[in-house]
C-alpha cells in the first residue's frame, strides 16, 4: 500500500528564515503529488500540486516544491517564511492501487515574529 | 476554488446515540465524495468513498454498519455514526472532487461522552 512520510512533526522558525519540509512516498509508479495547508481553525487548502512536466512546482503564497523521482521525494520550500505561515502542512500522494489520496502525518510549522 | 461545507462543526453526544454529519458541495456537483477521520497528531485516514446513487466503498477496518454513508444527491453526502462510543470521538473531514482535484470541508469535531 502507498505510504507517505513527513520527516518532522514540529518545526519552529523565526520570520525570514528559509523553510524546507520533507516528504517521501513509497509507490514506484506514476503519482500525483500534493501539499495542503491547514491554518488554525480553517479547512485544508491546496498549496500546490504536481501531475507531470516541470518537477519544480510553484504554488500560492511563495511556496514551491520539487519532485525528485529517484528519491521518491516531494519537498516543500519557501525562501523566507512569515508569521502568517504558521499552520499545519500535509503532503499527499495519489497513485497505485485504488488511486486514493494518501496523506502524510503532517508537519506543524510555527513561525515566531 | 470550489467550496465544501460541513454541518455541524462541533457536536457532543452521549454514548449510544447516533450522530449525522452533512457534507455539501456548495457551488459544484460531486459524484464522488470522501470521508476522512483525523486523529490527534496523526494523518487523515480515508474511511470511505461515497458515490452518488450507489453504495459507499469502505476502507479496510472501517465498520460499514457503524459509519453509515448516504450520497443521495450530487451536492450532499451524509455520514451517520451509529451507537457512538467515546472511541469514535474524532475530527471527521469530507472532501469532494472537481476536475480531479479534491476540495475539503472544514471538518466536524465529534465528542462522545
Amino acid at each position: 500500500a502507498q505510504s507517505v512520510s513527513q520527516h518532522n512533526h514540529h518545526v519552529i522558525l523565526s520570520e525570514a528564515a528559509s523553510l524546507e519540509l520533507g516528504c517521501n512516498y513509497s509507490y514506484g509508479g506514476t503519482v500525483n503529488l500534493f501539499w495542503y495547508v491547514q491554518y488554525p481553525g480553517q479547512h485544508l487548502q491546496l498549496l500546490l500540486k504536481y501531475f507531470s512536466g516541470d518537477p519544480l512546482v510553484k504554488g500560492i503564497k511563495g511556496f514551491e516544491a520539487e519532485f525528485i523521482k529517484s528519491k521518491f521525494s516531494f519537498n516543500l520550500r519557501k525562501p523566507s517564511v512569515q508569521w502568517s505561515d504558521t499552520a499545519e502542512y500535509f503532503c499527499a500522494v495519489k497513485g497505485g492501487y485504488g488511486n486514493k489520496l494518501v496523506f502524510g502525518a503532517g508537519t506543524i510549522l510555527r513561525v515566531k515574529s | 476554488g470550489a467550496v465544501v461545507s460541513q454541518h455541524p462543526s462541533r457536536v457532543i453526544c452521549k454514548s449510544g446515540t447516533s450522530v449525522k454529519i452533512e457534507c455539501r458541495s456548495l457551488d459544484f456537483q460531486a459524484t464522488t465524495m470522501f470521508w476522512y477521520r483525523q486523529f490527534p497528531k496523526k494523518s487523515l485516514m480515508l474511511m470511505a468513498t461515497s458515490n452518488e446513487g450507489s453504495k459507499a466503498t469502505y476502507e479496510q477496518g472501517v465498520e460499514k454498519d457503524k459509519f453509515l454513508i448516504n450520497h443521495a444527491s450530487l451536492t450532499l453526502s451524509t455520514l451517520t455514526v451509529t451507537s457512538a462510543h467515546p472511541e469514535d470521538s474524532s475530527f471527521y473531514i469530507c472532501s469532494a472532487t472537481l476536475v480531479g482535484e479534491q476540495f475539503f470541508g472544514p471538518g466536524t469535531r465529534l465528542t462522545v461522552l
